[in-house]
């Protein structure tokens, strides 16, 4: 079955510092993936997706490529802010045999000032 | 246009008691997720609603849990015979469509405590 495996956490950085966290996924045909936040006292929300191979998902300074042929979909930002601080989760939507969502265990992220 | 809402937002229960949990899609979606989330644990997939399709229940850690969709609109989980295992945080999401591309739009999720 499909599924998608992040690297653990706590990831704790500095203002300012570069960031990268990993997720790799096992699926057949061709899904869909996503990063989905949730900041502390908030519910969880979309942060960027990419559809198909190649593509690029970008929003609020992070980006993520849709690498088929290493299945993976790391997400990165160049700058990281206090404000960053949330935990982080990487999910594939496949389209073969329906359309169930897997979600990966999710990496929290500590920036400090 | 309103978002995703789930009540109760904390329901404190006693073991052995049922609860029901209740998910207010956005209107118009046609699909909609439930998922169990545990301490400091990722998304634990429960049940899958898509149009007037057969729901995928393939999630469900036991007989105990049940979901259901009214209308097309409105879901229900309910959990009989609570227990301690499950005390987590219960996470409703709708989507437009439910096709692969779509985004998942959560509620604030509903925290359960079994006593």
């Amino acid at each position: 079955g499909n599924s998608v495996t992040q690297m653990e956490g706590p990831v704790t950085l500095s203002e300012e510092a570069f960031l990268t966290i990993n997720c790799t996924y096992t699926a057949t045909g061709y899904p869909s993936l996503f990063w989905y936040v949730q900041y502390p006292g908030e519910g969880l929300q979309l942060l960027l997706k990419a559809t198909k191979a190649d593509d690029k998902g970008s929003n609020k300074g992070f980006e993520a490529t849709y690498r088929k042929e290493t299945t993976s979909f790391h997400l990165e930002k160049g700058s990281v802010q206090v404000s960053d601080s949330a935990v982080y989760f990487c999910a594939l939507t496949g389209n073969t045999g329906g359309f169930k969502t897997i979600f990966g265990a999710g990496t929290r992220l500590f920036v400090k000032a | 246009g309103a978002g995703v809402s789930q009540s109760p937002s904390n329901k404190v229960t006693e073991k052995g008691k049922d609860v029901e949990l209740r998910c207010d899609p956005i209107s118009g979606h046609t699909a909609l997720y439930w998922y169990r989330q545990s301490l400091g644990q990722g998304l634990e997939f429960l049940i899958y609603f898509q149009g007037n399709s057969a729901p995928d229940k393939s999630g469900l850690p036991s007989d105990r849990f049940s979901a259901e969709r009214t209308g097309g609109s409105v879901s229900t989980l309910t959990i009989q015979r609570t227990q301690q295992e499950d005390s987590a945080v219960y996470l409703c999401a709708s989507l437009p469509f439910g096709g692969e591309t779509d985004t998942q739009y959560f509620g604030p999720g509903t925290r359960l405590t079994v006593l």
